[in-house]
């Protein structure tokens, strides 16, 4: 089990707006940028948000993320069936057995 | 443009040892921070270890000890040595570019190579 909780799924229909949360203690995502990554099983995965909000190029202004306090956010508009992925956010912790760790992922169904 | 190729991933047999490389383009690896992070069948993304551009190396606590990150400029390459492989090492490993602006962050990824520890 991960120290960043992230829900198992999330859900909602073409064009909607979904959000996904990964929460975690104060010395986790208080202190460090947290980024988000779209993976569909088998195929590299792909950087969506870094330093909290930030996009790399190439990804549309449909994907955003936000920090507050302990919880970091990752939106998504205008949602389309190709969205359909596991999402995952990650951030770094010294304290930990790992210098960098994952949210469990969450699975986002496109209705 | 960037890519990152894996290969070297295959079945195993428990205790045996396997090296898996990452082979990049568009950009040189020496330069830049460079992990591999793996995916257990079912479950989520973990990262296992870290290669500096500096040369340091920093590995998940899974893996210190019987795994060992490393390089080669020439080829342009990183590697993943893992010896002492156990049935929990089975997943899809992938290369990523380690990109650190105010926090590391994977801004580019390869496609994986599997491996298998089974009898």
């Amino acid at each position: 089990q991960s120290v960043l909780t992230q829900p198992p799924s999330v859900s909602a229909a073409p064009g909607q707006k979904v959000t996904i949360s990964c929460s975690g203690s104060n010395s986790i995502i208080g202190h460090n940028y947290v980024s988000w990554y779209q993976h569909l099983p088998g195929t590299a995965p792909k950087l969506l948000i870094y330093d909290n909000n930030k996009r790399p190029s190439g990804i549309p202004d449909r994907f955003s993320g936000s920090k507050s306090g302990t919880s970091a956010t990752l939106g998504i508009t205008g949602l389309q069936t190709g969205d359909e992925a596991d999402y995952y956010c990650g951030t770094w912790d010294s304290s930990l057995s790992a210098p960098w760790v994952f949210g469990g992922g969450t699975k986002l169904t496109v209705l | 443009e960037v890519q990152l190729v894996e290969s070297g991933g295959g079945l195993v047999q428990p205790g045996g040892s396997l090296r898996l490389s990452c082979a990049a383009s568009g950009f040189t690896v020496i330069s830049n921070y460079m992990s591999w992070v793996r995916q257990v069948p079912g479950k989520g993304l973990e990262w296992v270890s870290i290669i500096y551009s500096g040369g340091s190396t920093y590995y998940a606590d899974s893996v210190k000890g019987r795994f060992t990150i490393s390089r080669d400029n020439s080829k342009n390459t990183v590697y993943l040595q893992m010896n002492s492989l156990r049935a929990d090492d089975t997943a899809m490993y992938y290369c990523a570019r380690t990109y650190y602006s105010r926090n590391w962050h994977f801004d580019s990824w390869g496609q994986g190579t599997r491996v298998t520890v089974s009898s």
